[in-house]
């Protein structure tokens, strides 16, 4: 069975970079997509972007500027690093595999979820 | 961005009722479309994908119809763990977007 592990820091200050890991338990790991999701507090689901197992990245513009998404096929873990935080960014960090149906692709298992807050 | 938008926000059922959940999508989407579960404190969970196509181990009360810009989540017989917020998914264009969520709650 596939698990998905983050870790990180959970606070951190406005400006600082949060930077958070995803260790990747069982199962294949180079034939998949990985991404990840977050949540603010209350509120609803954001896609941040995605890395393809050949290294290739999609973000969301909204974050484009501040995001990047790196894989290590050795340790079989994927990394978030969004700099220059605001309180803005304080939600729930979800790492995700994304499976692949031809062009279909969902988010078909998911880590326990991240706590992240900035606050100073 | 393509803008998803669920309705209701949310509703109140009982056990054993049939519900129905609404997504529009701001374009067509084709059938590119996943429903997700989440339960209160919990990560989201996969459902339904391609619009239709029941996730293995998901029961079978859960359906997924719909194609182009119109889905449709409909749970028959609601259970007591069936009690959450649930969320559709664009999977055609970059950024993958949500939508804003359908809390069912015990009525």
């Amino acid at each position: 069975q596939v698990q998905l592990h983050p870790w990180g820091a959970g606070l951190l200050k406005p400006s600082e970079t949060l930077s958070v890991t995803c260790v990747v338990d069982g199962g294949p790991f180079t034939n998949y997509d990985w991404g990840w999701i977050r949540q603010p507090p209350g509120k609803g689901l954001e896609w941040i972007g995605e890395i393809e197992h050949g290294g290739h990245t999609d973000y969301n513009p909204s974050l484009e500027s501040r995001v990047i998404i790196s894989l290590d096929t050795s340790k079989r873990q994927f990394s978030l690093n969004l700099t220059s935080v605001t309180a803005a960014d304080t939600a729930v960090y979800y790492c995700v595999r994304v499976t692949n149906w031809g062009s279909l692709e969902a988010f078909d298992i998911w880590g326990r979820g991240i706590v992240v807050t900035v606050s100073s | 961005d393509i803008q998803m938008t669920q309705s209701p926000s949310s509703l109140s059922a009982s056990v054993g009722d049939r519900v129905t959940i609404t997504c529009r999508a701001s374009q067509s989407v084709t059938t590119f479309l996943n429903w997700y579960q989440q339960r209160p404190g919990k990560a989201p969970k996969l459902l339904i994908s391609d619009a239709s196509s029941l996730q293995s181990g998901v029961p079978s009360r859960f359906s997924g119809s719909g194609s182009g810009t119109d889905f449709t989540l409909a749970i028959t017989d609601l259970q007591p763990e069936d009690f959450a917020t649930y969320y559709c998914q664009q999977s055609y264009y970059i950024p993958r977007t949500f939508g804003q969520g359908t809390k069912v709650e015990i009525k």
